[in-house]
């Protein structure tokens, strides 16, 4: 039981670049997500979704796009990175209650991204 | 938008005492959360306490909720210097975004051999 895990683990992009991250979870949650983690600022949903086939936009989706074409995959794009894209990036799952709340997340290890 | 927020933003101790931190939030929740996140590595589940309960416990951790004041707290008794981290609340409203977690900006937590 692997729980969730992110590719990759470090990353090193000139402004433009584009890249996508992986994130694979093995509990079989409905609900996946993708964070960023910058300095003195917590975590910040960036987009997330709520089952396979289905995404949303969360707190912070500019520049960023996502996809869940299977429900243990959420992959994360930069179509065109730029230097305010430099962070850590956390994917977290969770299973959903009786009334669709969240419950507890699961989160990867994270990648850090860094943009020249 | 920070739902819940964190206080203090810091705080030192020595090994044995307890801690606690305090979070507040602004609107009504279906549950609360806490998550400890070590230095480099993803947040780690705690503890979570439903919007009709006052306290939980597990291990050295209690949370409490008060709704009508809007805050939560969480208690670590006889801390160690492996409970050096950053502690997160978060979040989950009622109603219709019920299914993503907001985050406060966390405490880090300093416990001193």
């Amino acid at each position: 039981n692997a729980g969730v895990t992110q590719t990759p683990k470090f990353r090193v992009l000139k402004t433009g670049q584009s890249m996508t991250l992986l994130c694979a979870q093995d509990m079989n949650h409905e609900y996946m997500y993708w964070y960023r983690q910058d300095p003195g600022m917590g975590l910040r949903l960036i987009h997330y979704s709520v089952g396979e086939g289905t995404t949303a936009k969360g707190e912070v989706p500019d520049g960023y796009n996502v996809s869940r074409l299977k429900k243990q995959n959420f992959l994360l794009g930069l179509e065109s990175a730029a230097p305010s894209q430099t962070s850590v990036y956390f994917c977290a799952s969770s299973w959903a209650g009786k009334r669709g709340e969240a419950y507890e997340q699961y989160f990867g290890p994270g990648t850090r991204l860094t943009v020249t | 938008s920070q739902q819940g927020e964190e206080d203090p933003q810091a705080l030192s101790i020595q090994e044995g005492e307890n801690a606690t931190m305090n979070c507040s939030y602004k609107t009504s929740i279906n549950n609360l959360q806490w998550y400890r996140q070590n230095s480099g590595r993803g947040l780690v589940h705690l503890i979570l306490i439903r919007s009709n309960e006052r306290e939980k416990h597990s291990g050295r951790l209690r949370v409490t909720l008060d709704t009508s004041k809007k805050s939560s707290s969480l208690l670590i008794t006889a801390s160690r210097a492996a409970d050096t981290a950053s502690y997160f609340c978060a979040t989950v409203n009622s109603g219709g975004s019920n299914y993503k977690l907001t985050f406060g900006k966390g405490t880090l937590l300093t416990v001193n051999p």
